[in-house]
């Protein structure tokens, strides 16, 4: 089992659409949760950290769930902006590193 | 406040060439990392130094890569010689602290092919 997996995609989805993007990852002792968000050709920025009460900025809301090893990303009434890679981060999944996914793609359509 | 610089942004070079990346982290960072970030993939660590000391380089290919940061602030990864499969993109970043809390602020990268 890869250490951290994430839904394949690519998400083409209508401007104004909720989507949800989702990721497992196999290590129980992980500390750290994070989505960075990439543009095509650029370098990954952090979008957010990911917290056990789950946590909300704007559009866009994160959740743990440490006992199913599970995280999600949620983006309400998504916006062309929105279009890029989705990351899937875990920290300390077997070392003291940063563990990315491979990424889900966006689209977001007019 | 200025980001990581990373140059050259573009390399192209032939097999068993040798190549060098160099990155100047955010001014007062004490972490440095390299990511490889090869098409369709996520990053992947090669390397992270605490200052000028190195704290994991489990996954560093280290019969054909090396990487330095002297006076714990500029660094440069190298590879000799290149195969095919090192073509990626190459990213580094910088964090106040190596703890897993910190955001890592990564650089353009240097977007490697060699053919």
């Amino acid at each position: 089992r890869k250490e951290v997996e994430q839904d394949p995609g690519p998400f083409n989805v209508p401007e104004g659409a909720t989507v949800a993007f989702n990721c497992t990852y196999s290590n129980s002792a992980s500390q750290s949760f994070f989505w960075y968000r990439q543009d095509c050709r650029k370098e990954p920025k952090l979008l957010m950290s990911v917290y056990s009460s789950g946590n909300e900025d704007g559009r866009f809301t994160a959740q743990l769930n440490r006992a199913s090893q599970y995280i999600s990303l949620l983006i309400r009434d998504s916006k062309l902006s929105d279009s890029a890679t989705y990351l899937c981060v875990v920290y300390g999944a077997g070392s003291y590193q940063l563990t990315f996914g491979k990424g889900t793609k966006l689209s977001v359509i007019p | 406040e200025a980001g990581v610089a990373q140059s050259p942004r573009y390399k192209i070079i032939e097999k068993r060439q040798s190549v060098a990346f160099w990155c100047n982290p955010i001014s007062g960072h004490a972490t440095l990392y390299w990511y490889q970030q090869i098409l369709g993939q996520g990053p992947k660590l090669l390397i992270q130094f605490q200052n000028n000391g190195v704290v994991d380089d489990s996954q560093l290919p280290k019969d054909r890569f090396s990487a330095e940061r002297l006076k714990g602030v500029d660094s440069t990864l190298k590879i000799q010689p290149a195969k095919l499969e090192d073509s990626a993109v190459y990213l580094c970043a910088s964090s106040p602290d190596g703890g897993g809390h910190y955001e890592q602020y990564f650089g353009p990268g240097t977007r490697l092919t060699v053919t």
